[in-house]
């Protein structure tokens, strides 16, 4: 089946400083991926969806100044969460909807990334 | 209240056993249900899904959904302790391409 690569799996940084996720479809086209963001026993809240080619869509409440996403290619996004503070520990994950399914409206996501701001 | 509601559990249940778990969701305009299957600090990995109403078999997972109560279970038979998990619901809805996802049930199996 389809594979959604996400790296890094685990960071850890300090506050103030600013991370990068990657998020790569690794053998189809993704025209459209999506960002999540999951605390520790709640569901996935979408952040973003984030066109090839095109600015991301942010959803209500998400500051698109400090969650850069970047969609450069038809293979990946890459989500930068800038001047990081403690609160924005979390559970990030991406989706890319492969564009020959999206009839179907099957997802596949990314592995997450756990990050840790000290 | 919640686009859609889970019972988070956690839920235990004997190897063997029959598992139901459940979502109710409140926009008619979802199109498409989901169950997602999540190990811990892991990705969702899809289940199954389904677009109509009545129920959809695959293996030991069935997966029912009846729109006019806005309702949707999973069914899990001869559960495994490899079935522990949390299981999401997720409904998307194509007028905006928006997956909308419960907040899981953690589900344990016990040998």
């Amino acid at each position: 089946g389809a594979v959604v690569s996400q790296h890094p799996s685990w960071v850890i940084c300090k506050s103030g400083t600013s991370v990068k996720i990657e998020c790569r479809s690794l053998d189809f086209q993704a025209t459209t991926m999506f960002w999540y963001r999951q605390f520790p026993k709640q569901s996935l809240m979408l952040m973003a969806t984030s066109n090839e080619g095109s600015k991301a869509t942010y959803e209500q409440g998400v500051e698109k100044d400090k969650f850069l996403i970047n969609h450069a290619s038809l293979t990946l996004s890459t989500l930068t969460v800038t001047s990081a503070h403690p609160e924005d520990s979390s559970f990030y994950i991406c989706s890319a909807r492969d564009g020959k399914l999206a009839d179907t409206g099957e997802l596949f996501f990314g592995e997450g990334s756990r990050l840790t701001v000290l | 209240q919640k686009e859609v509601e889970q019972d988070p559990g956690p839920l235990s249940v004997p190897e063997g056993a029959i598992v139901s778990l459940n979502c109710t969701y409140s926009n008619s305009a979802f199109q498409y249900f989901m169950w997602y299957r999540q190990y811990s600090r892991k990705g969702p990995e899809l289940l199954m899904y389904t677009y109509s109403s009545g129920n959809k078999e695959d293996g030991r997972f069935t997966a029912q959904v009846d729109k006019s109560s806005k309702y949707i279970s999973l069914f899990i038979r001869d559960s495994q302790p490899s079935d522990s998990a949390t299981y999401l619901c997720a409904i998307l809805n194509f007028g905006n391409e928006k997956l909308t996802f419960g907040t899981g049930t953690r589900l344990t199996i016990i040998p």
